[in-house]
């Protein structure tokens, strides 16, 4: 089976531009789960859906939204970057967590650099 | 509230030395444990998880219950093992899909 997909793989942004990133999970997978991760902050769970609705939530401002389509694929939006948002952005995707499917396998992840 | 610790920032052995990578949770309910490994350049892969029981690349991780944690060991550390370590969590119905993730071992296995 392919891996999860994420594009685009870099981005560069300026401080008050919106961005979205795309997320492919496994197929067969129907959760898709995204995650910051930062040299100070570590990795931090921002959201989380199955079934194209949204489960659970991080601690992270309204600015950061996500969903997710009926092929599973997700996406998740920034808007009004900041300096801060400057991360490596992840998806992974899992069977369905909660049934004994919820190992959680990664994408290579999504650069964003924000200037 | 989870919350993972991972105690070592960076753990330094010797090829063919004992390895011994520390994890502590706190969680009220029975969570699953997992570990992840991420070689330079590489994605986040899943290493271990403790439901399984597995021994994966010759890591082995045993869940105490008692005293909250689940510590990955190998007998003989080999320089492929070098790699950032993650231990992280899942809970409940409350928490499906969120991996608390600790702040990560980085190992160096030097010749």
């Amino acid at each position: 089976k392919a891996g999860v997909t994420q594009t685009p793989r870099y981005l560069i942004k300026t401080r008050g531009q919106q961005v979205t990133l795309s997320c492919s999970p496994i197929s067969g997978h129907r959760s898709v789960s995204w995650y910051q991760q930062t040299p100070g902050q570590g990795l931090q769970f921002l959201f989380e859906y199955f079934s194209e609705t949204q489960r659970n939530k991080g601690n992270f401002p309204g600015r950061f939204s996500g969903r997710q389509f009926s092929n599973s694929r997700s996406e998740m939006n920034v808007s009004t970057l900041e300096l801060g948002d400057s991360a490596l952005y992840l998806c992974a995707s899992s069977l369905n967590p909660g049934t004994g499917g919820s190992e959680q396998y990664f994408g290579p992840g999504t650069r964003l650099t924000v200037t | 509230a989870q919350r993972v610790t991972q105690p070592e920032k960076l753990l330094s052995v010797f090829k063919g030395a004992p390895v011994e990578l520390k994890c502590n949770y706190s969680y009220s309910g029975s969570p699953e444990l997992f570990w992840y490994v991420q070689y330079s350049r590489q994605r986040l892969q899943l290493l271990l998880r403790h439901i399984s029981r597995e021994s994966i690349k010759g890591f082995t991780a045993d869940l105490n219950k008692g005293e909250t944690s689940f510590h990955l060991k190998k007998p003989f550390a080999q320089e492929e093992d070098s790699a950032m370590y993650y231990c992280a969590l899942s809970g409940g119905p409350d928490s499906w899909g969120k991996l608390q993730f600790g702040a990560g071992t980085q190992v160096v296995v030097t010749p």
